[in-house]
């Protein structure tokens, strides 16, 4: 189970923003961070818990190991507005999302 | 690039039937593990149903099992997902995804098909 809090926030724009997700149990660094703008699919941003993937913003960065992992916004864009969710693997399924967060301005 | 493009949603009576199907390019399709994620109106991402690249190994989340069945097919790179004796609570979009790799994370979507179960 992934437990993300805040559920939302708001910031304004410049602003550092983090997010944590916690898991259950420890999944190494086994987890990815979405991105999914309004109307949109989602979009892989992080793997390996830190791993930026290609063409993402360096503005963002994930940490952790084991339980609690974060997804950091450098300095928070009108483009970020979106809700993000964790996502841990390298398990059989169920596969397994964090509830979200909402990002606000 | 890497395409994933779902068709077949629509508007069903609850007890009806759908097939969902999503159109694969610009990759071996394969040999990628794909999953069918949904995700109803207002709420968070729910995993559906998983099948490995080789068609042997298949999963269903809590909702699917004994009602969904997914299946893939290599000739035309197409994955589908069969939905029988569909539930108002199955009101979603439906995506298809691509999974990087054996119980790997996902790295593609595909933009949703929306699904309608209402008298």
């Amino acid at each position: 189970q992934l437990t993300q809090s805040p559920s939302s926030l708001s910031a304004s724009l410049g602003d550092r923003v983090t997010i944590t997700c916690r898991a259950s149990q420890g999944i190494s660094d086994y987890l990815a961070w979405y991105q999914q703008k309004p109307g949109n699919s989602p979009k892989l941003l992080i793997y390996d818990a830190s791993t930026l993937q290609s063409g993402v913003p360096t503005r963002f960065s994930g940490s952790g190991s084991g339980t609690e992992f974060t997804l950091t916004i450098s300095s928070l864009q009108p483009e970020d507005v979106a809700t993000y969710y964790c996502h841990r693997y390298n398990t059989a399924p169920p596969l397994t999302f964090g509830g979200g967060t909402k990002v606000e301005i | 690039q890497v395409q994933l493009v779902e068709s077949g949603g629509g508007v069903v009576k609850p007890g009806g039937s759908l097939r969902l199907s999503c159109a694969t390019s610009g990759f071996s399709f394969s040999d990628f593990f794909m999953t069918w994620i949904r995700q109803a109106p207002g709420k968070g991402l729910e995993w559906v149903a998983y099948i490995s690249a080789t068609t042997n190994v298949f999963y269903y989340g809590d909702s699917a099992q004994g009602r969904f069945t997914i299946s893939r097919d290599s000739a035309t790179n197409s994955l589908y997902l069969q939905m029988n004796s569909l539930r108002v609570e199955d009101t979603a979009i439906y995506y298809c995804a691509r999974v990087r790799g054996r119980y790997s994370f996902i790295d593609f979507w595909g933009q949703g098909t929306l699904v309608t179960v209402s008298s």
